[in-house]
Formats: structure tokens, C-alpha cells, sequence
């Protein structure tokens, strides 16, 4: 039972435009969520994080934007670059449920130059 | 050291025999996760420690996996009698919290032929 999912396995996107990269969950109970960045052979980075008060959170180039009625997040990258190019895994978790996290099955992002 | 360590880096076994892994993790993080992703899914929780309370073993897929954390720190997960289908990449992330994120290893690839 995937409780969190990426629904576009893939995106491309041309240098200095935006990427979108959406994420959606089930559970309601969900009260954080983090984006993490993940290049081949490499394990995950933390990328930006979001808890369920904000639905906004922006960190240089990067804004997480978080819709709780629609149990929907997404993450923004402003303007693309080629380096941005990995797969992006979203995680959320749940407080009360001890803090593990669950993650989405990915989206790989290509910035094409 | 710096970041999360996980040895072996690769790890060729053949069926039945037994595994093990080691995650050493960032110095003072109370809390670490295994993790593991097989060829095209998503990161798929197996186990969680935090501080001195009990693991959430409740990702591990069956009863040839287990995993322990000696004295807070390193922690090693082994499967006994391996199968084809535990071939994966194993990843080990540990943290001080949600709000920090968590740092992962680079992940111990595992083929079992």
C-alpha cells in the first residue's frame, strides 16, 4: 500500500525554465514532509523540508509548496539547471506514528542544456 | 566521520548464504533507518532505531532479515538464506530528528546470484 506516490516516473524540462515535481499522499495523518535528491550510485541528500503548518517553504532556488486538503506537495526548482538532473523522492511521516518516513517511488528530472 | 558509512560498497553472494551490513552513522545522531530500493521502485522502509526504544521492525519483509544497533551507534542488518529477490540497493540514513532531515549512506548494493 503505497501511502505516498509520485505519479510521473519522468520530466524533462530546458535549462532556466521551472520543474515541477508533484507528490501525493493518503495518509492524514502526515504532518512533515521532506523532498530529498538522489544522483546515480549516491544515496539520497535532503534537499527542503515542510511541516503541516506552512504550505510554503522556499530555500534559494527551491520551494516546496504543500496542499493538505488535497494532500498534495510539490516542489519547484527556479530556474532549472543541468546539475538539478537526479531523481527527487518525496518523504513524509507522521508524529505520532514515531517519525518513519515513507517515501515515494521517485521522479528522475532531466535539465536539458 | 563526516557522513554515514556503509560497508561493503558491493556485495556479490550466492543463494542461501548470509548477508551482512553495516551502517556506521553520523556521530550523536540518536535516530537511523534502513532502507532499501530495488531496480525501479521506490525507497521501501525496513527498519527504524531511535535512541534506547525499541526498533520499528515493522518494514522487515520476513523473518530472514534482522538488524541490530550496538550501543546507540553502528548498526548491522543481516539476511539469512538469501533469495534473488533480496538484490537491492540497502541504504542506511540516520538523523537527530525530522526537522534536520536525515543524511543516507552511499548504500551497500546487493546481488544475490
Amino acid at each position: 500500500d503505497q501511502q505516498v506516490k509520485q505519479n510521473s516516473p519522468s520530466l524533462s524540462v530546458q535549462e532556466g525554465r521551472i520543474s515541477i515535481l508533484n507528490c501525493d499522499y493518503t495518509n492524514s495523518m502526515f504532518d512533515y514532509f521532506l523532498w530529498y535528491k538522489k544522483y546515480p550510485a549516491e544515496g539520497p541528500t535532503f534537499l527542503i523540508s515542510i511541516s503541516s503548518i506552512k504550505d510554503k517553504n522556499e530555500d534559494g532556488r527551491f520551494t516546496v509548496f504543500l496542499n493538505k486538503s488535497a494532500k498534495h506537495l510539490s516542489l519547484h526548482i527556479v530556474p532549472s539547471q543541468p546539475g538539478d538532473s537526479a531523481v527527487y523522492f518525496c518523504a513524509a511521516s507522521a508524529y505520532r506514528s514515531g517519525n518513519q518516513f515513507y517515501f515515494g517511488t521517485g521522479t528522475s528530472l532531466t535539465v536539458i542544456p | 566521520g563526516a557522513g554515514v558509512s556503509q560497508s561493503p560498497s558491493n556485495k556479490v553472494t550466492e543463494k542461501g548464504k548470509d548477508v551482512e551490513l553495516r551502517c556506521d552513522p553520523i556521530s550523536g545522531h540518536t535516530a537511523l533507518y534502513w532502507y532499501r530500493q530495488s531496480l525501479g521502485q521506490g525507497l521501501e522502509f525496513l527498519i527504524y532505531f531511535q535512541g534506547n526504544s525499541a526498533p520499528d521492525k515493522s518494514g522487515l519483509p520476513s523473518d530472514r532479515f534482522s538488524a541490530e544497533r550496538t550501543g546507540g551507534s553502528v548498526s548491522t542488518l543481516t539476511i539469512q538464506r538469501t533469495q534473488q529477490e533480496d538484490s537491492a540497493v540497502y541504504l542506511c540514513a540516520s538523523g537527530q530528528g525530522s526537522s534536520y532531515g536525515y543524511t543516507f549512506g552511499s548504500g551497500t548494493r546487493l546481488t544475490v546470484v
